[in-house]
């Protein structure tokens, strides 16, 4: 079975600081995709940022950073110099061969941007 | 390029009801999968269409089902609506092509509310 864990319910940062949402893992499948979403009031999910498990690199995009550690099965999000804009729901989701199109996502963090 | 429509994007249904949640994927894109979002359960996946065919289904009761026609367009529908159905609905649309579905983007609509009182 596959699991995402985000350990954070909420967080509170500093307009222009740097954030690290915390994101782990758990599948048998060696074959895997990570993803990062953020999803405003609005309720539309916005995807940010991929990294597959064969990837060398750690996955980039613009402010957003993918922090990928394998062994230890985590998948952290780093957004760096933060705006207001960015305070929303950020999820963490895991696709793998077997489960095909099918994505798990984690409980997700609440990120709050105070100015 | 368009994105991912879904129609009505709220809903109140009487316990009993049924009810049905339309979604229209990017322009090309073959898989829509839907989700149901609420605060207790989070997001879980209830099932994917491809090609007009039911790839991939969540476990969810057969109250459930949904169909893709050919233009991709996806309905979901839900039967004897209960109180615990009240959430949000998201779909999902991509290419769904099985040789890369890894790395295969999933590109959300903004979702329906429903609301079973």
């Amino acid at each position: 079975a596959q699991k995402i864990t985000q350990t954070q319910p909420g967080m509170f940062v500093q307009e222009k600081e740097a954030v690290t949402l915390d994101c782990t893992y758990d599948t048998s499948d060696p074959s895997y995709g990570l993803f990062w979403y953020k999803q405003p009031s609005s309720g539309e999910m916005i995807f940010l940022i991929y990294q597959g498990s064969y990837d060398q690199q750690n996955a980039t995009e613009g402010r957003y950073s993918l922090n990928f550690q394998k062994a230890r099965k985590s998948a952290n999000l780093v957004i760096s110099a933060s705006q207001l804009g960015d305070s929303a729901m950020y999820f963490c989701a895991m696709r793998t061969i077997q489960g095909a199109q099918k994505l798990v996502f984690g409980q997700g963090t609440r990120l709050t941007i105070n100015p | 390029k368009a994105g991912v429509t879904q129609t009505p994007r709220y809903l109140i249904k009487t316990r009993g009801q049924q009810v049905t949640l339309s979604c229209s994927p990017i322009s090309g894109h073959r898989s829509v999968s839907w989700y149901q979002q609420t605060p207790g359960q989070g997001l879980q996946f209830l099932f994917e269409y491809f090609s007009e065919t039911q790839r991939n289904k969540g476990n969810f009761p057969g109250r459930f089902s949904g169909r893709q026609f050919s233009n991709s367009r996806s309905e979901m529908n839900v039967s004897t609506l209960e109180l615990g159905d009240s959430a949000l609905y998201l779909c999902a649309s991509s290419l769904g092509r099985r040789e890369t579905p890894m790395n295969t983007e999933a590109f959300f609509g903004q979702g329906t509310r429903l609301t079973v009182v």
